[in-house]
């Protein structure tokens, strides 16, 4: 049972836009910045967003975050095939003193 | 370019240790925190704990308390996580993560490419 919350998958055909959900609470989305990592099979997770809502350099725009009270979104535009992969959600712990994950969603394109 | 560069694969039977190295390059090694998750098969990535590699210093996630030991070697900039007494419920992918500076601007920029430990007997 993750901390996060995140639907277990998601879906979109090419040029589509998905939203990606992750629901915490005060001790760690309320009070923390989300970060969100994509993991392609067998590989490293790829930092996506950080600070809620900013991008590493060369991460497309088509990626972007936000946040509210205690929930974020990841949401991805203009769909492309190779954004199939896992989607995480991260986020400080205050009382775990530690990060907590969600679940992951699995994005399919369609 | 930051780069860390993980141990490879390891097969080991149960009760047994594992040791596995994270080393970096292209930045100053005791400059930001290393942290270690591990992705189970077919399951999320859960955070093991951290260390200080300035100071050695170290937290870990109260799972894995008493069975966990993070070291480093700063002379030759890595990083090492030891997990003892195995099960087959380690068996897992093991990934460093170097901890972003500020640690509020976020979490991981850079991770090992992980390393796949297989507890078997």
């Amino acid at each position: 049972q993750s901390v996060l919350t995140q639907p277990p998958s998601a879906s979109g055909t090419p040029g589509q836009r998905v939203t990606i959900s992750c629901s915490g609470s005060s001790s760690n989305i309320g009070g923390n910045t989300v970060n969100w990592y994509q993991v392609l099979p067998g590989t490293a997770p790829k930092l996506l967003i950080y600070s809620n809502d900013l991008r590493p350099s060369g991460v497309p725009d088509r990626f972007s975050g936000s946040k509210s009270g205690t929930s974020a979104s990841l949401a991805i535009s203009g769909l492309q095939s190779d954004d199939e992969a896992d989607y995480y959600c991260a986020v400080w712990d205050d009382s775990l003193n530690g990060p907590v994950f969600g679940g992951g969603t699995k994005l399919t394109v369609l | 370019q930051v780069q860390l560069v993980q141990s490879g694969a390891e097969v080991k039977k149960p009760g047994a240790s594992v040791k596995v190295s994270c080393k970096a390059s292209g930045y100053t090694f005791t400059g930001y925190y290393m942290h270690w998750v591990r992705q189970a098969p077919g399951q999320g990535l859960e955070w093991m704990g951290w260390i200080n590699p300035n100071s050695g210093g170290t937290h870990y996630a109260q799972k894995f308390q008493g069975r966990v030991t993070m070291t480093r070697d700063t002379s030759i900039s890595t990083a090492y996580m030891e997990l003892s007494g195995l099960i087959s419920d380690d068996t897992a992918v093991y990934y460093c993560g170097r901890r972003m500076v500020p640690a509020t601007s976020g979490l991981y920029d850079y991770w090992g490419q992980g390393a796949l430990v297989t507890v078997s007997s």
